[in-house]
């Protein structure tokens, strides 16, 4: 079974940092590409960030880009999201979500979300 | 970046009502499009990917349609389980932009 689980969010004040990690169990994790996606209170969903397989490409919302780093550690079977600068804006829950099969799963192509985390709530505010 | 758009925003039904929900992408995507539900409080669920490929353990009263600019999701026989928000998602390239969702509820 494939779980994915999140955590460190928290209350943050407008212009600090904070480091979310996603714990993934139940499949070979260096096979797949990961995202998050986060959805601030009442609103929709937004894609944030992506890595590949490998940790060798990433992707980033407009919205993120320079603010945000995706990382991952294959040896440890996760994924992290470091936040800086965040802004009110960045109020959301926090969504790791892991790619779907596809033809090559590693790659940030065809990426879409087949396994989701719980979620991690992340407070911007003073 | 591609936008999509969906509509209705939301709409009121009952069960055993025939929903469709359409989502339109600001170019063609081809076939790049998958759909989510997604319930108050809990994280989204795959339903379609590939635009009408049912992913595996979702009801088959789920299906969608289309390609190009142009998608459906249409869910027949609506059950008291499927009352939730939907979103499209593009996946053809980056970003993997989301559709502002659609919420169904009880008419």
């Amino acid at each position: 079974e494939v779980r994915l689980l999140e955590s460190g969010g928290g209350l943050v004040q407008p212009g600090g940092s904070l480091r979310l990690s996603c714990a993934a169990s139940g499949f070979t994790f260096n096979n797949y590409a990961m995202s998050w996606v986060r959805q601030a209170p009442g609103k929709g969903l937004e894609w944030v960030s992506a890595i590949s397989g490998s940790g060798g490409s990433t992707h980033y919302a407009d919205s993120v880009k320079g603010r945000f780093t995706i990382s991952r550690d294959n040896s440890k079977n996760s994924v992290y999201l470091e936040m800086n600068s965040l802004r009110v804006e960045d109020t959301a829950v926090y969504y790791c979500a892991k790619k779907g099969i596809g033809l090559v799963p590693a790659a940030i192509t065809a990426l879409y979300f087949q396994h989701w985390g719980q979620g991690t709530l992340v407070t911007a505010s003073s | 970046a591609v936008q999509l758009t969906q509509s209705p925003a939301s709409l009121s039904a009952s069960v055993g009502d025939k929903v469709t929900i359409t989502c339109r992408a600001s170019q063609g995507i081809s076939t790049a499009l998958a759909w989510y539900q997604q319930k108050s409080g809990k994280p989204p669920k795959l339903l379609i990917y590939d635009a009408s490929s049912l992913e595996s353990g979702v009801p088959a009263r789920f299906s969608g349609s289309g390609s190009g600019t142009d998608f459906t999701l249409t869910i027949t026989s609506l059950q008291p389980a499927d009352f939730a928000t939907y979103y499209c998602q593009l996946f053809d390239s980056s970003p993997f932009t989301f559709g502002p969702g659609t919420r169904v509820d009880f008419k």
